[in-house]
């Protein structure tokens, strides 16, 4: 079955770094995701991304952040300079489409900012 | 702001007992989507139900959609120790954006 692949796992960086998370999403889904879940706490909507653009985005997703689509097969999202609460795992996902279908998650990017 | 609150946060079952979970949004939703998320590792997709009172069933998981598609419930009959895991609600808001409220989920340990 197809899956969504994310690297790194694990990404130690220092407060104040930028820090570029990567994913590539199942080849024939057009929409893509990305959550962050702190630990032991509940996965938290960060943006959607359809036709390389931001469809929305929460308020966590401040000017800190930015997601792009380099190429054909790539999304990343970018935290130019991480703070010691940005610590948390970072999912991707993505769907096929918008409305009534499932997202299919990576494993995750545990980002640890000291 | 929008929200999704699931109760409860932890329950902890013996074997062959059976568990719920309950979700509640503050605002009508789209479609509400159940996942779990096994210790380490990532959300999986359970169900999906969009139809206001909907009932599905996968084997022991019953899920259903309350009639004003604010509330969702899921049951499991006769845990098992697979069963462990995270179970969240996910609700669709918007049906342009895919934007998914997950609840806080609950945290199911199943003693054998």
């Amino acid at each position: 079955e197809p899956e969504v692949t994310q690297t790194p796992s694990h990404q130690v960086t220092q407060m104040g770094q930028e820090v570029i998370l990567r994913c590539v999403p199942i080849s024939n889904h057009l929409y893509f995701y990305w959550y962050r879940q702190i630990l032991g706490q509940k996965v938290e909507f960060l943006v959607s991304f359809y036709n390389n653009e931001i469809s929305e985005k929460s308020e966590i997703f401040d000017d800190q952040f930015s997601v792009e689509r380099p190429d054909g097969s790539n999304f990343t999202l970018k935290i130019r300079s991480t703070k010691l609460e940005d610590s948390a795992m970072y999912f991707c996902a993505s769907s096929d489409r918008w409305e009534n279908s499932p997202l299919h998650f990576g494993n995750g990017t545990r980002l640890t900012v000291t | 702001g929008q929200q999704v609150m699931q109760i409860p946060q932890y329950q902890h079952v013996q074997e062959g007992e059976d568990f719920t979970t309950y979700c509640n949004s503050s605002t009508t939703l789209s479609n509400i989507q159940w996942y779990k998320q096994r210790p380490g590792g990532h959300p999986v997709f359970l169900i999906q139900l969009v139809k206001s009172g909907e009932v599905k069933k996968q084997k022991r998981l019953t899920f259903q959609f309350g009639e004003a598609k604010k509330d969702s419930s899921l049951h499991i009959t006769a845990t098992q120790t697979t069963d462990v895991g995270t179970y969240f609600c996910a609700g669709l808001l918007s049906s342009n954006t895919g934007k998914l409220i997950f609840g806080q989920g609950t945290t199911l340990q199943v003693k054998p």
